[in-house]
């Protein structure tokens, strides 16, 4: 069956270190999305992607970066963690067309 | 700025009780409506797409409307099974870009 998945669940990191969150789907789905959740504030969009080659920022992408080299994968990497980057992570894919998002199962990551 | 508003923020229900949460929206313009489902420690699981005013979608105790300003999430005789937080999100462009609401804490007590 088709899946989508994240690495690691749970993850600590000091401040100032990089951190990288992997994303890797089997649903040949060319959106990508990563969101942030914290309590307050909901799913935030941090960076997204149309297809390989192709990335674009979201709302809070300040201090993130992604690339998309082929269709499966859509790495997050954090450059310089910080405190405020504490928050549950999770990717998104859907296909062209009005079908929503299957979202991962998410990645906890506190910065300390 | 576009803005999605949920309310309540949480809600506990006897079983069989039956409610309706509800999701507002302020957006230049609705390309969709989308209503999650998200269980403690797990992604959102995709409910129903509703794309214009009138519209209505039913999946087992719950059916999702859509009106020209919000959307309510009715659910007929909940069960425990329920639980979990609601989650609403639009689509202003045709861009595959969300905009979510915080969502609602559902509790069905047994």
């Amino acid at each position: 069956d088709a899946e989508i998945t994240q690495s690691p669940r749970h993850k600590i990191t000091e401040t100032g270190r990089q951190v990288t969150l992997a994303c890797h789907q089997t649903w040949n789905h060319n959106n990508m999305f990563w969101y942030r959740q914290d309590l307050g504030h909901g799913l935030r969009l941090i960076h997204y992607s149309y297809g390989v080659q192709d990335t674009n920022k979201g709302e809070v992408s300040d201090g993130y970066s992604v690339s998309r080299s082929n269709t499966e994968d859509l790495p997050l990497t954090l450059e310089s963690a910080a405190s405020s980057q504490t928050s549950v992570y999770f990717c998104a894919s859907s296909p062209a067309g009005d079908y929503g998002y299957t979202f991962g199962s998410g990645t906890r990551l506190t910065v300390v | 700025e576009d803005q999605v508003t949920q309310s309540p923020e949480a809600l506990r229900l006897q079983e069989g009780e039956s409610s309706s949460l509800n999701c507002s929206y302020t957006v230049s313009g609705l390309r969709g409506l989308f209503w999650y489902r998200q269980d403690p420690g797990k992604g959102p699981e995709f409910l129903f797409t509703l794309y214009s005013a009138g519209e209505e979608k039913e999946k087992e105790r719950l059916k999702a409307t859509l009106t020209k300003k919000e959307s309510f999430l009715h659910i007929t005789a909940p069960k425990p099974e329920d639980s979990a937080t609601y989650l609403c999100a639009v689509d202003t462009s045709g861009t595959y870009k969300y905009i979510f609401g915080t969502g609602t804490r559902l509790k069905v007590l047994a």
